[in-house]
């Protein structure tokens, strides 16, 4: 069974400038979150959706990010302008009971 | 105070050690319980749930006590392979849809 996919991989940007980063889930999950994992520390829910709706955005930094999830499939989050601290990893998971994580994006910005 | 806690360790103990990690939570109204792994630059993975009863996989002993807030997980006879980041996780509402709040995570390494 395919897994929850990601992509970029790795992306380096300098800060104020834009970055977005694409989730696909595992197919039938209408549940899908982003994380953001800093280094040293657990992952911090950033937005949870289910199906194509936003159930939990609470800890999402809206001025600068925001994600959206078209026709409740693959989503994509976008972060404008980065700053320093944006540096992390960003995690996709999808469930539909036990979360399943994708590999992550590793954002560094300098 | 953060929503979980945990001894961010880390712990270094020899093959074939037990090894205990623990983790205390905030919020009474959790409602679910695990502990993830996470090896060195990898994704998270469920390593098990968390029941009242406690319940063993393996080499793995999972415990909760919800009155005092307290989940444990023990280890035994320690591979090399265990060598990671376990994470203990607290879940509010379903776990289907429900919110995941993870530790900071204790870092875990096994020595020949």
């Amino acid at each position: 069974e395919a897994g929850v996919a990601q992509s970029p991989r790795y992306k380096i940007i300098e800060k104020r400038q834009s970055v977005a980063f694409w989730c696909n889930p595992i197919s039938g999950h209408a549940t899908l979150y982003w994380y953001q994992q800093i280094l040293g520390q657990g992952p911090k829910l950033l937005i949870q959706f289910q199906n194509n709706g936003v159930v939990d955005d609470s800890q999402l930094p809206k001025d600068r990010f925001s994600a959206e999830r078209l026709k409740g499939v693959d989503s994509t989050l976008k972060i404008q302008p980065a700053k320093l601290e944006d540096s992390a990893v960003y995690l996709c998971a999808s469930s539909l009971v036990e979360q399943f994580f994708g590999p992550g994006t590793r954002l560094t910005v300098l | 105070r953060k929503e979980v806690e945990q001894d961010p360790g880390p712990f270094n103990v020899p093959e074939g050690a037990t090894v205990a990690f623990n983790c205390t939570y905030s919020n009474s109204a959790s409602q679910s319980f695990f502990w993830y792994r996470q090896d060195c630059r990898k994704e998270p993975k469920l390593l098990m749930s968390v029941y009242s009863s406690g319940n063993e996989d393996g080499r793995f002993t999972a415990q909760l006590n919800r009155a005092s807030q307290y989940i444990s997980l023990l280890i035994r006879d320690s591979k090399l392979s265990d060598s990671a980041t376990y994470l203990c996780v607290v879940v509010r509402g379903g776990t289907s849809y429900g919110k995941l709040t993870f530790g900071q995570g204790t870092i875990l390494t096994v020595h020949p």
